[in-house]
């Protein structure tokens, strides 16, 4: 059984320019995090999603950022416009069903942007 | 104030050791409580995950969580070489929502 798969797991970017991080979940999944770590930091929490639906964004920068899982193929989280301080490390996480037993969250090895 | 504390270390331990990982946290409505493994550059593994108070105990790995005191450990046995990483404790009042302290970084020598 695949682990949650995520791509690319490095991506540079200019200044201005647009990153698109893909993330696939486990097997049988259907609820996906995503998550930013900066250096020296923990995970932050930015946003759950489950198919077609956002659950909670409550930690997504209110400009530039966006997530989607649609109804087929992987969710993907966008940064319009990158800044340096766009910089980090993006993880993306899957569940079967928050509430239930066996709902823990597996990550995936992460996407690491670097803005130049 | 953060509402979740956990010492950076490092901390290095020999060979052999028993490793105790802590963190305490300020919202009492936390009720899911996890431990992750970091290798660097690597994603987050899951190591332990309880819910309530009380131990868990798995392999050579315990988890205690204490609500009275906002208080969860994560004990290592006969810590190996191959358990130098990044200890995450991670918790949420549901399971979806988590929030992670900053890591404690370990490093047993042989």
């Amino acid at each position: 059984n695949a682990g949650v798969m995520q791509n690319p797991r490095h991506l540079v970017r200019r200044r201005g320019q647009e990153a698109r991080l893909r993330c696939s979940p486990m097997k049988g999944h259907s609820h996906v995090y995503w998550y930013r770590q900066l250096p020296e930091e923990g995970l932050k929490f930015m946003v759950y999603l489950q198919k077609e639906n956002i659950i909670d964004e409550s930690g997504m920068p209110k400009e530039r950022f966006s997530a989607e899982f649609p109804k087929e193929g992987p969710s993907i989280l966008r940064i319009q416009q990158v800044v340096r301080g766009d910089s980090a490390a993006y993880f993306c996480a899957s569940s079967p069903t928050p509430g239930l037993a066996g709902d823990e969250q597996y990550f995936g090895p992460g996407t690491r942007l670097t803005v130049t | 104030q953060k509402e979740v504390e956990q010492d950076p270390g490092p901390l290095s331990v020999p060979e052999g050791a028993i490793v105790s990982l802590n963190c305490t946290y300020s919202n009492s409505a936390f009720q899911y409580f996890m431990w992750y493994r970091q290798y660097s550059r690597k994603g987050p593994e899951l190591l332990m995950y309880t819910y309530s108070s009380g131990n868990k105990e798995d392999g050579r790995f315990t988890a205690q969580v204490d609500k009275s005191s906002k208080y969860i450990s994560l004990f290592i046995r006969d810590s190996q070489p191959s358990d130098s990483a990044t200890y995450l404790c991670a918790m949420g009042v549901n399971t979806d929502k988590l929030i992670f302290g900053t890591g404690t970084r370990l490093q047993v020598f042989p």
